[in-house]
């Protein structure tokens, strides 16, 4: 079992829609979770990161938290065609006392006009 | 213009070819890492420093060698025995690298080096 999974992808919103981006964790002990966003042939931009159970929200994202199920998901609404890209789910893990995050292996988001 | 820069943008390694990929960040973060990309994967671990001079190898580290010599500068070295080593390296800094919640953990990246073997 991996230890951070996502759906490949890709998924394909239309424009305005809301795109649900989804991520599972296997560490029971994580404790924070960030979603970075990556343009092809780009590096990684912090989206969003969330520690508590619930939602935060900033503009169009929402990021949930659900530690019981262990899985968080990106919740991005009216999904714009500058919003394609690959959604990288990150984990922090708690093993080894430093700053190690596990990253899934992401989900390509298309939206198309 | 804070920020973390990764030089150079491409690379290209002759077989048996030791070469050195360049991160310098200005940001004043304690925590420096290097990851590596393959297509279709997730970033995968290589080396992490929490402080000048101390540096840990992460999840493949095999192939591959750091310095930490100042706090601005983390150079990752791809030594021959990496025997596969084309793939998109990614160098990130945090404020820190402690057990604490909330911003001072987060993780920002570079630009990139985009490494091939001739």
């Amino acid at each position: 079992q991996k230890e951070v999974e996502q759906n490949s992808g890709p998924l394909s919103v239309p424009e305005g829609a809301i795109a649900s981006l989804n991520c599972t964790y296997s560490d029971r002990g994580s404790q924070s979770f960030f979603w970075y966003r990556q343009y092809s042939g780009k590096s990684p931009e912090l989206i969003m990161f969330i520690y508590s159970n619930g939602d935060k929200e900033d503009g169009r994202f929402t990021a949930q938290l659900n530690k019981a199920s262990q899985y968080v998901s990106l919740l991005i609404r009216d999904s714009q065609p500058s919003d394609s890209a690959t959604y990288l789910c990150a984990v922090r893990s708690p093993s080894g006392g430093y700053n190690k995050l596990i990253f899934g292996a992401g989900t390509r988001l298309a939206v198309h006009p | 213009d804070g920020g973390i820069t990764q030089s150079p943008k491409y690379l290209f390694r002759k077989e048996g070819q030791n070469v050195t990929l360049s991160c310098e960040q200005n940001l004043n973060h304690d925590a420096m890492y290097w990851y590596r990309q393959d297509p279709g994967q997730g970033l995968r671990l290589i080396y992490y420093s929490q402080i000048v001079n101390d540096f840990q190898k992460g999840d493949i580290a095999e192939g591959y060698s750091v310095s930490r010599e100042k706090k601005e500068s983390f150079p990752l070295t791809v030594t021959s025995a990496q025997k596969n080593p084309t793939a998109f390296y990614l160098c990130a800094s945090s404020i820190s690298s402690g057990r604490a919640l909330g911003g001072k953990n987060i993780q920002y990246f570079g630009a990139g080096t985009r490494l091939s073997v001739l």
